[in-house]
Formats: structure tokens, sequence, C-alpha cells
């Protein structure tokens, strides 16, 4: 079974730019993370769907958005790209809420993000 | 709030030598799940196990064990007969329910031949 793809793998950007990235779950899940990690952060949590629904949501200010797709592949926005947000960009997939040791999340190779 | 600390940032050891990474978390829940992950230099998060608050029986994979302490909030790893290629960055993680992962800051070990 094919793991969890991002896409792209490497990004540069300039401040006030915008960002998409992508992530393709494992298949059979329906839920998808995404997580922010930085040498002075460490690894912080960004939002989740599931069902094309934002399930949950970390503290980041609101240039930082998200969807999933109906065949639970997702995408995240970061609008006016700050120099802070330079960072290995991380997705998570899982079955989903209430399937026990299924919400195991499986992480695929992140995106590394440069905002020149 | 959650809160994970991993108190070595960094563990340097000669091959072969027994290595444990330390672990304490802070929780107020009863159910909550643990888990410990490795991040080698390619960047992705590999998952290397999961434990649930109400299973504290600890377990040895092949060198690889885990002992679970409620008592002491601890869940501490350990990599018996360490090779080169066990160096990473090792996460633990907390999660409460279906909520978000809270990561510990990560330890890095560095296996030197």
């Amino acid at each position: 079974k094919a793991g969890v793809t991002q896409t792209p793998r490497y990004l540069i950007k300039t401040r006030g730019q915008q960002v998409t990235l992508s992530c393709s779950p494992i298949s059979g899940h329906r839920s998808v993370s995404w997580y922010q990690q930085t040498p002075g952060q460490g690894l912080q949590f960004l939002f989740e769907y599931f069902s094309e629904t934002q399930r949950n949501k970390g503290n980041f200010p609101g240039r930082f958005s998200g969807r999933q797709f109906s065949n639970s592949r997702s995408e995240m926005n970061v609008s006016t790209l700050e120099l802070g947000d330079s960072a290995l960009y991380l997705c998570a997939s899982s079955t989903g809420p209430g399937t026990g040791r299924s919400e195991t999340q499986y992480f695929g190779p992140g995106t590394r993000l440069l905002v020149l | 709030a959650q809160k994970v600390t991993q108190a070595q940032t960094e563990i340097s050891v000669v091959e072969k030598e027994d290595v444990t990474l330390d672990c304490v978390y802070e929780t107020r829940d009863t159910t909550y799940y643990l888990f410990w992950y490795k991040q080698p230099p390619s960047g992705e998060l590999v998952f290397l196990i999961r434990r649930n608050s109400f299973d504290e029986q600890n377990e040895i994979s092949g060198r690889y064990s885990w002992n679970f302490q409620k008592s002491t909030s601890s869940f501490n790893f350990t990599i018996t007969a360490s090779q080169v290629v066990d160096s990473a960055v090792y996460f633990c993680a907390h999660r409460r329910g279906a909520q978000k992962l809270v990561f510990g800051q990560g330890t890095r070990l560095t296996i030197n031949p």
C-alpha cells in the first residue's frame, strides 16, 4: 500500500506570495492532519480534516487555511508569506475518528518551504 | 493542557551500546494515547509504536523496547545494541481522544561507528 505523498517536496517563495501544498493520504484513510516543523517551535499542529470538514484547528493565523476533497486529498494554503513561514510542512493521514488503533497518524515526507 | 517533555536534547553513543530515550507527559485525561516517531535526515516521521493509557503492558520488538509507567507519567524507549542506521531524531507524542498530536521537542540520537 502506498504511503502518504506530498507535493511539491521543495518550494522557494518570496515574502508576500502565497503557496499551496498538496497531500494524498494512504488509500482508505479519510482523515488528514497538517503540522509545521521549525527549529525554534518544533512540531506544531495546524489543522485536521475528516470527510471534507475541518475537525480540529491549531493556533495559527488566518493566513493558514486548508481544505479536503471528496477523495480525501487535502491542500493547505498560506497567503501573504512571511519569513517565519519557512518550515517543513508535514501531512499525516489516519482512517478517522472512532476507529481505535487506526487513529494512528502516518506521515508523508513533507514539503520544505523557504521564504526569501 | 497536554505537555510532552523530552529532557535529552542530544545523545551520542558508540555502536552496539544500549540507549534509552526519556519521555515524560502531563495530562488530566484518563484516556489518552502515547506514540514514538523517528525522523531520519530525509524528514519523514516514521511511526514506531502506540500505547493506550489503559494498556501498561511493555513491549519488546527486536532491538526496540518500550517502558510505559503511568505512575510516573513516563514512556521511555530503549534501543538495544544500537546501529548507525538508528541515528535520527526521535519524538514522543501524546494524543487525547480524537484530538491533535502534541509532540515533545525531540531527541537527536547519533550512533557513532
